[in-house]
């Protein structure tokens, strides 16, 4: 299975602040479609994971242009401006180039 | 408004069988895949499997495949999760998710004696 690592693990942040998340794979994203299958969502306390981005860059319907996504091959990367209360919990990449689909193991993005 | 709502769960007993549904609503169920997720208490998110729109190809993490079924009813917009033989390895919260991007709200299920 393709292993996803995340880093912090933790990230403590200021409202208005901004901040990254990376994510590594073990081996490229890169499909023989030519598409890089790589997704990030954010889990709220108490609910179910949302999707963001999907395919590395695209915002899904409705997130706010403060969230983007960047990345290629196996290192990929979330930047969240100008945090707000509601951008609060954990943060989660998968890939599903590869299967089975894996996740991260999460970055708790929290309140200094 | 898209909806996914499971059911289904609930405390069950070691080496018993439980089935969840998802039911689907706000978009058309029989033109995308659709998968199960699952996360244990406090843990993180570990895919179980798919299926794709008619039911004619059905993909499961190889470490699960033993213990799960995945099926799917177009005509009443709903998938399904047969779990069998259960342990306390497989309590935890099971996600259905769309191809889409939507997931729903998740289902408790706690294996216990």
């Amino acid at each position: 299975d393709v292993l996803m690592t995340q880093t912090p693990v933790s990230l403590p942040v200021s409202l208005g602040g901004q901040v990254s998340i990376s994510c590594r794979s073990s081996q490229s994203l890169v499909h023989s479609d030519g598409n890089t299958y790589l997704h990030w969502y954010l889990q709220k306390p108490g609910q179910s994971p949302q999707l963001l981005i999907y395919r590395v860059s695209n915002r899904f319907s409705g997130v706010p242009d403060r969230f983007s996504g960047s990345g290629s091959g196996t290192d990929f990367t979330l930047k969240i401006s100008r945090v707000e209360p509601e951008d609060l919990g954990v943060y989660y990449c998968l890939q599903s180039t590869h299967f089975p689909p894996t996740f991260g193991g999460g970055t708790k993005l929290e309140l200094k | 408004e898209v909806k996914l709502v499971e059911s289904g769960g609930g405390l069950v007993q070691p080496g018993r069988s439980l089935k969840l549904s998802c039911a689907a609503s706000g978009f058309s169920f029989n033109d995308y895949w659709m998968g199960w997720v699952r996360q244990a208490p406090g843990k993180g998110l570990e895919w179980i499997g798919e299926i794709n729109q008619d039911s004619s190809t059905i993909n499961y993490t190889p470490s699960l495949k033993d213990k799960f079924t995945i099926s799917r009813d177009n005509a009443q917009n709903t998938l399904y999760l047969q779990m069998s033989k259960l342990g306390s390895e497989d309590t935890a919260i099971y996600y259905c998710a769309s191809e889409c991007g939507y997931w729903g709200q998740g289902v408790m299920v706690t294996v216990s004696s």
